[in-house]
């Protein structure tokens, strides 16, 4: 069974450009959460999609969003790129609620 | 709101035993999680505790007392690939993980 898959594995923007990431869930999987993780703050949730609703928000600002297809597949956008913003943004998907999360590789993201 | 306290770092021996603490405050509880991360890799589950108790797993156990906002992570026998970060986290809700900043573990000979 294929993990959580996220791609690119990593990027390097510019201050004002716009991202967007991708993941794809472990098969069967209805649930995908994305994290932000930073040596200074630890992971922070992001947001949760489940069935191609968002289920839950953390506290970031609205140039951070969502997505989900269909198929589960999640992207995550960040618009406007601030050099805090460099992080690794990790995707995590799950069968449902209170379950255990299984994560993705991340994606380094490098604002420059 | 919610907030997660654990030590930022721990050294332990080889073969030895080491208990890695977690403390939190949060404004709704379901349960607490603990996260296993190498570096450069992805965090991996370890356990998942609900109610108040010792959950053992191998070498790893875990425990939980919601009363007083307390769980901590045992490791037993400890090998050189247990060198990690320990991540705790709580669940008040959904999929809405508050992770702390974990507790990176050196294991040495």
């Amino acid at each position: 069974k294929a993990g959580v898959t996220q791609t690119p594995r990593y990027l390097i923007k510019t201050r004002g450009q716009q991202v967007t990431l991708s993941c794809s869930p472990i098969s069967g999987h209805r649930s995908v959460s994305w994290y932000q993780q930073t040596p200074g703050q630890g992971l922070q949730f992001l947001f949760e999609y489940f069935s191609e609703t968002q289920r839950n928000k953390g506290n970031f600002p609205g140039r951070f969003s969502g997505r989900q297809f269909s198929n589960s597949r999640s992207e995550m956008n960040v618009s406007t790129l601030e050099l805090g913003d460099s992080a690794l943004y990790l995707c995590a998907s799950s069968l449902g609620e209170r379950e255990k999360l299984f994560f993705g590789s991340g994606t380094q993201l490098s604002v420059l | 709101g919610q907030n997660i306290d654990q030590p930022t770092e721990m050294t332990a021996t080889e073969g030895a035993i080491v208990q890695i603490n977690c403390t939190y405050q949060t404004s709704g509880f379901n349960g607490l999680f603990w996260y296993q991360q190498h570096a450069g890799e992805a965090p991996t589950f370890l356990s998942y505790n609900v109610l108040d108790g010792l959950e053992e797993k191998g070498r790893f156990s875990s425990f939980l007392s919601r009363s007083k906002g307390y769980s901590y992570l045992l490791l037993k026998e400890l090998q050189m690939k247990d060198s990690a970060s320990y991540l705790c986290a709580v669940t008040g809700g959904g999929n809405k993980l508050t992770f702390g900043t974990g507790t990176q573990l050196k294991v040495e000979l």
